[in-house]
């Protein structure tokens, strides 16, 4: 199994609304990552977690919150999100941090806010 | 701080052309060089990696080499097909000191439409 999976697929929600979005992976990676993709643009990188303890926050608004509940798991929860916070959410995974190593990506969460 | 250039598109080619996208980068030391295709409705997909001077990555008939005297690492394929039309980025992660240390640099991503 080589994938990472996200769910949803697609999420609209409002700004008064508390969502989670969800990633899985069974490679045995131990290093796990969020970023955020906007429409033609390159991901950009909002959090990092390294043997289940976050290692890297890309000085990301609190109204994101993420969450590694086991080695397997990520999670990305939203609280009062905001219109510019639509964008695609991309969750990916490697074999370590820091060792320069390639990414997994998952397929991504096309997030709307109204 | 590390960064990379990426050739501007969009980039239009019909079947069986010849494709190069430029790129370069500027980081400390010796960083991995990684070229990800984006299609379209996907995540990103690791197309081919070097991991250091004069290494030669390549997969599906792309290549790339790691030139450290010109800090390029350019991507050409010698025929595109339509189903190569996607985006793609160049990408490079630092070793220890560097501020790509632990993360992926990309650049700002080049679009490829193939016509038949």
């Amino acid at each position: 199994d080589t994938e990472v999976t996200q769910t949803p697929k697609h999420l609209v929600m409002g700004m008064t609304n508390k969502k989670s979005l969800k990633c899985e992976q069974h490679m045995g990676h131990r290093a796990m990552y969020w970023y955020k993709q906007k429409a033609k643009k390159p991901p950009e990188l909002m959090f990092v977690y390294s043997y289940e303890k976050l290692s890297i926050n890309e000085s990301v608004p609190s109204r994101f919150s993420p969450e590694c509940p086991n080695s397997s798991l990520l999670n990305l929860h939203l609280h009062a999100l905001q219109p510019e916070d639509s964008a695609l959410y991309l969750c990916a995974s490697s074999q370590d941090w820091g060792r320069r190593e390639k990414l997994f990506f998952g397929s991504g969460t096309q997030l709307s806010v109204l | 701080g590390d960064s990379v250039t990426q050739m501007e598109g969009p980039v239009t080619l019909s079947e069986e052309a010849f494709l190069t996208i430029n790129c370069t980068y500027t980081a400390t030391g010796y960083p991995s060089l990684f070229w990800y295709v984006q299609y379209p409705g996907e995540g990103l997909q690791l197309l081919l990696k070097a991991t250091k001077a004069d290494d030669k990555g390549s997969n599906k008939g792309f290549e790339a080499t790691y030139r450290k005297e010109t800090t390029s690492f350019h991507l050409e394929k010698g025929s595109v097909q339509v189903s190569d039309s996607a985006v793609y980025f160049c990408a490079l992660s630092a070793n220890a000191g560097g501020t790509s240390y632990g993360k992926l640099t990309f650049g700002q991503g080049t679009i490829l439409t193939v016509h038949p």
